[in-house]
């Protein structure tokens, strides 16, 4: 099946220095990808909706200029988290729909530890 | 972003038990979506329902979507210990999909 694989797994970084996370779609080609995060033992929250060739979409309360996202080729989107702060301590995951339409596959997510 | 009413929050249950847990929502969805997530991964999708009131099948899960389009529910039988994790329903229009708070599941040997 489809896999989605997302870059790295783990940072921990001080404040103040700008964090790229990478998602890749393996086998099969995704103009549309997907942010989430994810706060201890809560669900998982839509941040915003990558979109190959074109601006990303945000959900109303996320920061564009703070969550940078970049969707250069049709197996890649990159979000960049800008001059993190403690606060932006979370797990991102990205998901990417599978071939003929189906559902959403996730990448493993990345852990983010601002100190 | 819009959320699901899933519920129970948590379950704590014996190896052998069957487990039953649900999703309802105030909006209709076209596809309801049932994933685990296992500490420090990513959600793995356990079974898809694309229709009003299929019942649909993988191994010990059974889930269903509702009839009204606005709930689905997840039965897992038999439990074993490493079907512990969080279990999200989610609820799709397309690509727009929203997820349950999660239900948290123990199962002790």
């Amino acid at each position: 099946g489809a896999v989605v694989s997302q870059h790295p797994s783990w940072v921990i970084c001080k404040s103040g220095t700008s964090v790229k996370i990478e998602c890749r779609s393996l086998d099969f080609q995704a103009t549309t990808m997907f942010w989430y995060r994810q706060f201890p033992k809560q669900s998982l929250m839509l941040m915003a909706t990558s979109n190959e060739g074109s601006k990303a979409t945000y959900e109303q309360g996320v920061e564009k200029d703070k969550f940078l996202i970049n969707h250069a080729s049709l197996t890649l989107s990159t979000l960049t988290v800008t001059s993190a702060h403690p606060e932006d301590s979370s797990f991102y995951i990205c998901s990417a729909p599978g071939h003929w339409n189906e559902p959403q596959h996730f990448g493993d997510g990345t852990r983010l530890s601002i100190l | 972003g819009q959320q699901l009413n899933q519920s129970p929050q948590s379950m704590f249950i014996q190896e052998g038990e069957d487990v039953s847990m649900n999703c309802t929502s105030s909006s209709i969805f076209n596809t309801w979506l049932w994933y685990k997530q296992d500490p420090g991964e990513g959600p793995v999708l356990l079974i898809a329902l694309y229709k009003a009131g299929e019942l649909t099948s993988n191994g010990r899960l059974t889930a269903q979507f509702g009839i009204t389009r606005k709930d689905s529910f997840l039965n897992i039988s038999a439990s074993i210990p490493s079907d512990v994790g969080i279990y999200f329903c989610a609820g799709a229009n397309n690509n727009d999909m929203r997820f349950g708070a999660g239900t948290r599941l123990t199962v002790k040997p």
